[in-house]
């Protein structure tokens, strides 16, 4: 079965400190993963997806297939950064359905 | 930049009613979803659409629901007969194709069965 866990609801950090939002996924196959965020009062946005590799808004995410994870860092928290995260997996060539963990609410304090 | 539409964004029904939810995916897009979240618990996967027809649905997607794509347009889930469980945010979301990486969301509507 594929499952998205996230163990953490909440992380709470001072500003400026390093943050590691974890990951974990159950997949036999090739997953897609991806980090969406979600603002307050705002939609689902994506952060991030595995293949591009990128660094959006000082969020990088590996995909270390050997301990199915794929976790959120950010190296210096911003108080911007406060937010709902979900972690997100899907399986490539599918119908395109994300399966979600339970989500991580950031909360980033001055 | 062009966005996924849901109305209404709030809806309140009461038990046993029909509801109707409203989305409006970006106009180039050609795969449509709902999801919905229980209040405090994870954006579960209810069903996904494409070519006028279901391509998946999930355990939750029972008799009582129902979708449609009814002017090329607007994408709609409607639920037949509401249950106080039925109470939730409902997502909708578009893609442009399988392979295309992003799903766009839009806002939600948050249902409340009464």
């Amino acid at each position: 079965a594929q499952r998205v866990t996230q163990p953490e609801k909440l992380l709470s950090v001072f500003k400026g400190a390093p943050v590691e939002l974890k990951c974990n996924y159950s997949y036999s196959g090739s997953p897609e993963l991806f980090w969406y965020v979600q603002y307050s009062r705002q939609r689902l946005q994506l952060l991030l997806r595995h293949i591009s590799r990128e660094s959006i808004k000082g969020f990088t995410a590996d995909l270390n297939k050997g301990e199915t994870s794929f976790h959120l860092k950010k190296p210096f928290a911003q108080e911007e950064d406060s937010a709902m995260y979900y972690c997100a997996l899907r399986r490539i060539g599918n119908t395109g359905k994300l399966i979600f963990g339970q989500g991580t609410t950031l909360q980033v304090k001055p | 930049e062009p966005e996924v539409t849901q109305t209404p964004s709030h809806q309140v029904t009461q038990m046993g009613q029909e509801v109707i939810l409203r989305c409006v995916p970006i106009s180039n897009h050609l795969y449509f979803y709902w999801y919905r979240q229980i209040l405090g618990q994870k954006v579960e996967f209810l069903v996904s659409f494409y070519n006028n027809e279901i391509s998946e649905k999930s355990e939750i997607f029972d008799d009582q629901f129902s979708v449609e794509r009814p002017d090329g347009s607007n994408f709609t889930l409607k639920i037949r007969s509401t249950k106080l469980e039925d109470s939730a945010m409902y997502f909708c979301a578009s893609i442009n194709r399988v392979g295309d990486t992003e799903a766009f969301f839009g806002q939600g509507t948050r249902l409340t069965v009464v």
